[in-house]
Formats: C-alpha cells, structure tokens, sequence
C-alpha cells in the first residue's frame, strides 16, 4: 500500500512564501502531482514531477527528491485567493498506476 | 473547450433509494475515474475505465456501487440502495492516455442521504 503524509493546515501571510510538505513510500514510484482545492470546488492541477528536481511555474514551484520520498510545494508572493487545500498524488506502477491523494493540506493565508 | 461535466451538482434523498450520478469526460480523453471525497477519508478512487472497459474497481465499498460506462462520452455511478454514510461529493475525472497527463476533475456531485 502507500502511505502518504502532508502538514493538515498551514498559516501565512499575504506576500510571503509557503512551502508544503509530502513525504510518501511506494513500491513503484511513477510520478507525483499536486493539485489545488478551493472548497466547495474541483481538484485543479498544479504541477507534475517524475525526476528529481524543480520544477517552476510562475508563483508556484515543486521539488521532488526520489531516494527520500519527499516532495514540496512552494508558493511564493502569496495571495488572498491562494487560499485553499493542496492535495499531493503519487502515481504508483505497482497500484495500478493509479493515483493516490494524499489527505490535503489547508493554506490560509492572511492579510 | 467544455471540461468534465458531472450532473446533479446536487442530491438530496431518503436511504434506500437509487442514486445515479452522471460524466461526460473531456473529448478524446482515454481514461475516466470516479473518486469520493470526504472530511474522514480524503479523495478515494472508487474505479477507473480506460477506453470505456473498467480496469480497476477495487476503490468500490460495496455491491450497492455500480459504474457502467456505454460509450467515450458518458459514464454513470449507480447507488442502490443507498445508505447515510454514502453522503460525500463523487467526482468524475478524465485524462489523455500518458502518465504524465493530469487528471481534470468535474465540478463534483454532493450527495446527501438523509
């Protein structure tokens, strides 16, 4: 099975940076997603990662290091709107390559 | 370009009546997935189809849960009959054959059993 663990909230102020935590074990690590959830809304998807490193986009960036089965998220320049819950996905070659959601991580940011 | 599209957005009903949950997955997408969301358990994949045959429907709780998927365009979760603790928000997700494409998420249904 996976096991996948990530902070259940975190508290930050509009214009810092927040950086969220994933740290997983699988059998067949196959890639990671990170998705985004406003409440009452739809998962959106965030950034993909397969190799270790950064990956950038825009105000967000995502990090992936295989050999310690961590993962992070980071938001830079925060917003209001950057409020809401960060959900990271491991695909496991094992499982199925299926996708398994981590249980989120609640982002408040205030002003 | 139209995403995924789940219909009701809403449900209310009394235990032991079917529920029926629709999607219409993204055009051209290969893989469609039901999930259910709760505050307890989080986003669980309940199945998945590819190309219209179902592949894997281990994340089903129970003989009352069914999925059928007749054609690339439509997919339906079937409840019957239902219970309480079947109240959640059941997403439809679609994706492009690849497995470094995203999965894109329906706007949900929320599901209340009274």
């Amino acid at each position: 099975g996976q096991n996948i663990d990530q902070p259940t909230e975190m508290t930050a102020t509009e214009g810092a940076i927040v950086q969220i935590n994933c740290t997983y074990q699988t059998s067949g690590f196959n890639g990671l997603f990170w998705y985004q959830q406003h409440a009452g809304e739809a998962p959106t998807f965030l950034s993909y990662n397969v190799l270790d490193g950064l990956e950038e986009k825009g105000r967000f960036s995502s990090f992936l290091s295989r050999s310690k089965g961590y993962s992070y998220l980071l938001l830079k320049e925060l917003q209001m709107k950057d409020s809401a819950s960060y959900l990271c996905a491991v695909r496991d070659q094992a499982a199925g390559n299926k996708l398994t959601f981590g249980g989120g991580t609640r982002v408040l940011v205030k002003p | 370009d139209a995403g995924v599209i789940q219909s009701p957005r809403h449900e209310v009903t009394e235990m032991g009546q079917e529920v029926t949950l629709r999607c219409k997955p993204i055009s051209g997408h290969d893989y469609l997935f039901w999930y259910r969301q709760t505050m307890m358990r989080g986003l669980e994949l309940l199945i998945y189809f590819n190309n219209n045959v179902p592949i894997d429907d281990s994340g089903m709780p129970e003989d009352r849960f069914s999925a059928k998927m007749p054609n690339a365009s439509f997919s339906t979760l079937k409840i019957q009959p239902s219970e309480p603790r079947d109240s959640a928000v059941y997403f439809c997700a679609s994706r492009q054959r690849g497995n470094n494409q995203p999965q894109h998420f329906g706007d949900g249904t929320r599901l209340s059993i009274l």
